[in-house]
C-alpha cells in the first residue's frame, strides 16, 4: 500500500491563507482524481471536506478548496478562522480497492 | 439523519478476541460501502477494511487473516470480528459509510475504543 506525505505541522493567523500538501507517486496521486481531505478536531471524528480532488461536500464552507499538480495534491484554507485549528489527513483510493492515508497535519491558528 | 454507532470496544489480552458492532440509522448498510478505519492513541488514521454493497471485502496487509468485515442486513448492523489482537491493534476503531464505490466515507460514527495489553 502506497504512503501519503504530509508536512507534520502548519500555521497562520486569522485571515490568513494556509495550504497543507500531499505528496504520492505518479502511480497513485499522479494517476487518479480520488484525493479527498478530511478535518479533525482533537477528540472528534473525521468530517470530508473535498473529495475528488476539488469538490466540496454540502456544507462546508467555500474558503476550502483543493487542487492538484502532478504528484502532489494541496488543501488551501482562506480566511483562516479559529475554529479551523485542527488535524487535516489526505487520503486515496487505490486501484487495489484500499483506501490509504496520509500521516495528517496539524493546523494551528496563531 | 444518518447516524453512525459503534459498540464493543474494551481491555482485551493480547491473543484474544473482539467484535466491534456499528448500527447504523438512516440508511441501509447493505446498500453502500462500509469500511473501519483506526487511530491509535496520538497518531494518525489507517484505515482497515471495506465491505461492499456486493459483498466483497478487503483488507489493510495488517489485519488480513486476523480481522473478519461482516454485516447483517436486517440489523442493519456492521461488524469487525478481531482475532489474535496485538498491542499494536490499540486504537479508536470508527465505523464509516459512502454510498459510492471507490469514494471516500463521508459519515462516520463516534468511536470505539480498543485496549489490548496485559
Amino acid at each position: 500500500q502506497s504512503a501519503l506525505t504530509q508536512p507534520p505541522s502548519v500555521s497562520g493567523s486569522p485571515g490568513q491563507s494556509v495550504t497543507i500538501s500531499c505528496t504520492g507517486t505518479s502511480s497513485d496521486v499522479g494517476s487518479y482524481n480520488r484525493v479527498s481531505w478530511y478535518q479533525q478536531p482533537p477528540g472528534t471524528a473525521p468530517k470530508l471536506m473535498i473529495y475528488e480532488v476539488s469538490n466540496r461536500p454540502s456544507g462546508v464552507p467555500d474558503r476550502f478548496s483543493g487542487s492538484k499538480s502532478g504528484n502532489t495534491a494541496s488543501l488551501t484554507i482562506s480566511g483562516l478562522q479559529a475554529e479551523d485549528e485542527a488535524d487535516y489527513y489526505c487520503s486515496l483510493y487505490t486501484s487495489s480497492s484500499t483506501l490509504v492515508f496520509g500521516g495528517g497535519t496539524k493546523l494551528t491558528v496563531l | 439523519e444518518v447516524q453512525l454507532v459503534e459498540s464493543g470496544g474494551g481491555l482485551v489480552q493480547p491473543g484474544g478476541s473482539l467484535r466491534l458492532s456499528c448500527a447504523a440509522s438512516g440508511f441501509t448498510v447493505s446498500s453502500n460501502y462500509m469500511s473501519w478505519v483506526r487511530q491509535a492513541p496520538g497518531k494518525g488514521l489507517e484505515w482497515v477494511s471495506v465491505i461492499y454493497s456486493g459483498g466483497s471485502t478487503y483488507y489493510a496487509d495488517s489485519v488480513k487473516g486476523r480481522f473478519t468485515i461482516s454485516r447483517h442486513n436486517s440489523k442493519n448492523t456492521l461488524y469487525l470480528q478481531m482475532n489474535s489482537l496485538r498491542a499494536e491493534d490499540t486504537a479508536v476503531y470508527y465505523c464509516a459509510s459512502t454510498p459510492n464505490k471507490a469514494a471516500p466515507p463521508d459519515y462516520w460514527g463516534q468511536g470505539t475504543l480498543v485496549t489490548v495489553s496485559s
